[in-house]
């Protein structure tokens, strides 16, 4: 159980393009979801902490025009990087929290971009 | 504010060798503490959560210790396998009611057949 999904598994684009990442609960519901980037060589780093039907918390330097998170339901959160640029190519990486359980988070297996 | 540190950055090993890998945090209001594996390229695998009222969690040839009032964890591994290489990440909670984990920069570990 606890199975987290992402689609894309990988995505390439153009410059100036906007690329939607999902990140999708498969046998249980999450009332909070997590999205991260990972750049080479690095670990993570949590971008922001979206809840099921409101608005999400953005890390400090992260900039919520640009990677849009919506919530919409109990098992899909989704990341929209808008206006792609080659500097947001990273691997992004989403968790879930199970609703009403534990502290544990379970991690999908991540999206890479490529911003041509 | 809670940093993690993970030592060492890489570690190479013979096949067969029973190996620890560090974690250390600087603030001991930890919730639970957390070893993730992450192969190359791909999303990260839950190896073990210890609680912070628990000392220790076992899973198969792993052993993960943990001494919260020192601000450390270690994962043992015995009898590493070539499939074990990968980069091994720590991430603690804290006690506050925020779910945000703070990661270590993580281990690669690489063992030679």
């Amino acid at each position: 159980g606890a199975v987290v999904s992402q689609h894309p598994s990988w995505v390439i684009c153009k410059s100036g393009t906007s690329v939607k990442i999902e990140c999708r609960s498969l046998d249980f519901q999450a009332t909070t979801m997590f999205w991260y980037r990972q750049f080479p060589k690095q670990s993570l780093m949590l971008m922001a902490t979206s809840n099921e039907g409101s608005k999400a918390t953005y890390e400090q330097g992260v900039e919520k025009d640009k990677f849009l998170i919506n919530h919409a339901s109990l098992t899909l959160s989704t990341l929209t990087v808008t206006s792609a640029h080659p500097e947001d190519s990273s691997f992004y990486i989403c968790s879930a929290r199970v609703a009403g359980g534990s502290d544990e988070q379970f991690f999908g297996p991540g999206t890479r971009l490529t911003v041509l | 504010k809670q940093e993690v540190t993970q030592i060492p950055a890489a570690l190479s090993v013979p096949e067969g060798e029973n190996l620890v890998l560090n974690c250390s945090f600087t603030d001991s209001a930890i919730y639970n503490l957390q070893w993730f594996r992450q192969d190359p390229g791909k999303g990260l695998t839950s190896l073990l959560l210890i609680q912070s009222s628990q000392r220790e969690q076992t899973s198969g040839r792993l052993n993960a210790s943990l001494d919260k009032s020192s601000g450390r964890s270690t994962l043992y591994i015995a009898a590493s396998q070539p499939g074990d290489s990968a980069t091994y990440l720590c991430a603690v909670k804290g006690e506050d009611s925020n779910y945000q984990l703070i990661w270590g920069a993580g281990t690669k570990l690489i063992i030679k057949p």
